[in-house]
């Protein structure tokens, strides 16, 4: 199997207090990861590639001091959204590549943020 | 740039009849090819992916999709839908293997009884 986890599945937070988002490959190690953001019937955009034991790759537009990605190790790898604000509420997915599968990606069940 | 088209957003379909759902991307090179399935606050499940070979490709829970490279399509096809196939579902690409995932706007399948 490939199971990809996220924890937590829910998150409401205050404006301006920082959250963290964790991605976990239970059964397999990822030396890359993805994280990806979901609005309301949209589709999925890419935010960054995350790299075991190095920075991680931003996409364009996407501000990296306020979505902080640590991949420490190769199960896991953090999203931190810092100081939050209503706009940031989103669906946020991770997903693991499986090197023996092509690095194939299997994605996580998604963190519901909502910032009041 | 790259991209990924989904030609219709909304299909709605009758139970046991069948459906196609449309993808075109837009590459002059080599591509990998996915479609994936959403179930509402959920994350994504593959349901077949092309990568190379034989241009038919068959996935999960009956069904599948043709690969043509003259038309750059990745159509996804059932002969006959459930009302547990409702879903969103979500043409991707890749340029290379491994590489990142361009999604292409969804499309929300709704069957009806």
């Amino acid at each position: 199997g490939a199971v990809v986890s996220q924890h937590p599945s829910w998150v409401i937070c205050k404006s301006g207090t920082s959250v963290k988002i964790e991605c976990r490959s239970l059964d397999f190690q990822a030396t890359t990861m993805f994280w990806y953001r979901q609005f309301p019937k949209q589709s999925l955009m890419l935010m960054a590639t995350s790299n075991e034991g190095s920075k991680a790759t931003y996409e364009q537009g996407v501000e990296k001091d306020k979505f902080l990605i640590n991949h420490a190790s190769l199960t896991l790898s953090t999203l931190t959204v810092t100081s939050a604000h209503p706009e940031d509420s989103s669906f946020y997915i991770c997903s693991a590549a499986k090197r023996d599968r092509g690095n194939e990606q299997y994605f996580g069940p998604g963190t519901r943020l909502t910032v009041t | 740039a790259q991209s990924v088209t989904q030609l219709d957003s909304q299909v709605p379909v009758f139970e046991e009849a069948p459906v196609e759902l449309r993808c075109n991307y837009s590459s002059s090179v080599s591509v990998y090819l996915f479609w994936y399935v959403q179930y509402p606050n959920q994350g994504l499940q593959l349901l077949l992916k092309y990568l190379s070979g034989s241009t038919l490709v068959k996935g999960i829970n009956g069904f599948e999709a043709e690969f043509n490279k003259s038309q750059t399509s990745f159509h996804l096809r059932k002969p006959s839908v459930h009302i547990s196939d409702t879903a969103e579902y979500f043409c991707a690409v890749s340029y290379n293997q491994g590489g990142k995932l361009i999604f292409g706007q969804g499309t929300e399948l709704s069957v009806k009884p």
